[in-house]
């Protein structure tokens, strides 16, 4: 176990629908994370977030966007969904910006299914 | 981010020590080497890193070849449970810096 709580495990939905994915981080970690993996494209950074603000962007789509929140969680809100969007999304988190840290710690998960 | 390769998939025996290579010749100074794993679906675990000295902890060791170009993690004994995708990543330890994946390897240990 991470530490990193992401919610909720599963989701199926349509084409065209709006959803949100949640990630609680480890308790004290400042920045988040998130990841795509999907069947085709492997796994791909999306974006990074440090104390609430935006820090990295990856390939995330216009139809994405994300926020971090001052109690640390994050949320992942994905819109006008397509077929393509279905996939693993992770989130991930690690202590601070200090050189040192090395680590992230990925959370289990949120399978999405567009039908 | 220097690119990585590595061999798609290996076997390895239950119990026996398991060798996975890394070639990464693009690696410049400042970039450190990093093991993840993915076991089925579930979300990529820390493993190892190194700069230029050979590391070992609880999980396995990391041998860094002299010219850093290429590097190999060594699982000991491995288990039925070590049946992962591994990946190799390269980056600068810049605080805060994002993982880029590639494809990885695929371990089968069989009994």
């Amino acid at each position: 176990d991470s530490g990193v709580t992401q919610t909720p495990k599963h989701l199926i939905t349509a084409t065209g629908q709006r959803v949100t994915l949640r990630c609680s981080p480890r308790s004290g970690d400042l920045s988040v994370y998130w990841y795509q993996q999907s069947l085709d494209q492997g796994l791909q950074f999306l974006i990074q977030y440090y104390n609430g603000e935006e820090r990295a962007k990856g390939n995330i789509l216009e139809r994405f966007s994300a926020q971090q929140f001052p109690d640390l969680h994050s949320e992942l809100n994905l819109s006008s969904l397509e077929l393509g969007d279905s996939a693993l999304y992770f989130c991930a988190s690690s202590p601070s910006l200090r050189r040192e840290i090395h680590e992230q710690y990925f959370g289990p998960g949120t399978r999405l299914t567009v039908t | 981010d220097a690119k990585t390769t590595q061999p798609t998939s290996m076997d390895c025996a239950e119990g026996r020590a398991a060798n996975l290579p890394c070639n990464h010749s693009t690696i410049s100074g400042n970039e450190y080497v990093y093991w993840y794993r993915q076991i089925h679906s579930q979300g990529p675990q820390y493993i190892i890193h190194g700069l230029k000295n050979n590391e070992t902890n609880e999980m396995a060791s990391l041998i860094i070849t002299e010219d850093r170009k290429s590097s190999t993690l060594i699982l000991p004994h491995a288990t039925l449970r070590d049946t992962a995708v591994y990946y190799c990543i390269v980056r600068v330890a810049e605080a805060g810096n994002k993982l880029t994946f590639g494809g990885g390897t695929r371990v089968l240990v069989k009994p």
